[in-house]
């Protein structure tokens, strides 16, 4: 596809379970942020990937977020044991060029709700 | 605390009328500043972004204003249409740590016919 893809879409789980979501980047894209938007808030930063390289998690809430991208294309953002204040919408976004201050594309997100 | 300060948090304007979002800034270590639209269920999508040696951006009827001395910036629509109805996020990055995105807090804007 042409743009960011994200999935699932939407996501419920109950408290305690372990969610997995999905990002499929423009390809050939060398950067991919991850982002956590609550409702009728701003995306906040969650962590950041190079290649395959994680060069920043420093916005990462807790450590039961855990993020990865193997190969450096495909990445899977990972939430241990979820609490209801992990419901929020999770963007990724990819960039052509190494930093941010590049264009970055946006996925749709995927909107997670924790019961 | 908030890094970025956007106001006002919604805004309502007629066809044709020119919007204004504005927002402010503490650290001086940001170098980079983007505007971002989003519509309901979609991600964000870049608008323009301008750089603070730059005291005006235009592109197309989206206009950004720089104070790099008041350490405030803010986009105009001009022309403005029902289709811009949407939601609009400041960002900043810093010049040190160029991967990380600090938005606002984001204006609901609503034209009306």
């Amino acid at each position: 596809g042409a743009g960011v893809s994200q999935s699932p879409r939407y996501k419920v789980a109950k408290r305690g379970q372990d969610v997995a979501l999905r990002c499929d980047p423009i390809s050939g894209h060398v950067s991919l942020f991850w982002y956590q938007q609550a409702l009728g808030q701003g995306p906040e930063f969650l962590t950041y990937f190079q290649n395959e390289a994680q060069l920043d998690k420093s916005g990462l809430p807790s450590d039961r977020f855990f993020a990865e991208r193997p190969e450096g294309s495909v990445s899977t953002l990972k939430i241990q044991r979820t609490q209801q204040e992990d419901s929020a919408v999770y963007l990724c976004a990819s960039s052509s060029r190494i930093g941010g201050n590049q264009p970055q594309h946006f996925g749709d997100g995927t909107r997670l709700s924790i019961l | 605390q908030q890094q970025v300060k956007q106001s006002p948090q919604s805004l309502i304007v007629q066809k044709g009328g020119i919007p204004i979002i504005n927002c402010a800034y503490e650290n001086t270590a940001f170098d980079y500043f983007p505007w971002y639209q989003q519509f309901p269920g979609k991600g964000p999508a870049l608008l323009i972004a301008i750089r603070p040696d730059v005291s005006e951006k235009k592109e197309g009827r989206f206009t950004i204003s720089f104070n790099k001395s008041a350490k405030q910036f803010s986009l105009h629509i001009m022309d403005s249409q029902p289709g811009d109805s949407a939601t609009y996020f400041c960002a900043a990055i810093l010049g040190y740590n160029f991967n990380k995105f600090y938005f606002g807090s984001g204006t609901k804007l609503n034209v009306k016919p």
